[in-house]
């Protein structure tokens, strides 16, 4: 079966613009969780959806925000960018439940906010 | 809250030689899910096992093996006869079976397997 897809792998923004990013799950998986990866930081987790409703949120601002459609895939958004933004984004695809059926992962979109 | 910590940041092996990862979580819940990952320069992270709190049994899986004891809260894992396309960076997560299906990760461990 598919993969987790990620849209687009590599992006360039300028500072103060705003970015989506678009995640399509494993087929039948409803929760679809996304994370930040910087050198300084490491793997830090933003939010999950779930049956498009947001379940968990991370300790990230405002600026952050996503959504989830009916076919489950998933946008994330981040308004007013800042050089610290950037980043790998990963969003990883699950069942749902309570962690015990695992996360596939997709291949990131790299964001450098210039 | 949950925390994970690998303590080697970067590991240097010959080829063949064996690599162990020490990984030491916390956490307050009696059920929750370990895990490794492995991302090589690509970017993607490449689930490579998962164990959950109430299985301490330790399996080896091809060249993998992994070593849980949840008396010293430890999920070490080994490579056997390392290879250079081990040559990643290795992540081990927890997930509580508390409803909130988030994972935390270590730090990471940069593995280097010299031909």
């Amino acid at each position: 079966k598919a993969g987790v897809t990620q849209t687009p792998r590599y992006l360039i923004k300028t500072r103060g613009q705003q970015v989506t990013l678009s995640c399509s799950p494993i087929s039948g998986h409803r929760s679809v969780s996304w994370y930040q990866q910087t050198p300084g930081q490491g793997l830090q987790f933003l939010f999950e959806y779930f049956s498009e409703t947001q379940r968990n949120k991370g300790n990230f601002p405002g600026r952050f925000s996503g959504r989830q459609f009916s076919n489950s895939r998933s946008e994330m958004n981040v308004s007013t960018l800042e050089l610290g933004d950037s980043a790998l984004y990963l969003c990883a695809s699950s069942l749902g439940g309570q962690g015990g059926h695992g996360y596939t992962f997709g291949s990131g979109t790299r964001l450098t906010v210039v | 809250a949950q925390k994970v910590t690998q303590a080697q940041t970067e590991i240097s092996v010959v080829e063949k030689e064996d690599v162990t990862l020490d990984c030491v979580y916390e956490t307050r819940d009696t059920t929750y899910y370990l895990f490794w990952y492995k991302q090589p320069p690509s970017g993607e992270l490449v689930f490579l096992i998962r164990r959950n709190s109430f299985d301490e049994q330790n399996e080896i899986s091809g060249r993998y093996s992994w070593n849980f004891q949840k008396s010293t809260s430890s999920f070490n894992f080994t490579i056997t006869a390392s290879q250079v396309v081990d040559s990643a960076v290795y992540f081990c997560a927890l997930s509580e079976a508390d409803g909130n299906n988030r994972l935390a990760f270590g730090k990471g461990n940069q593995v280097v397997v010299i031909p």
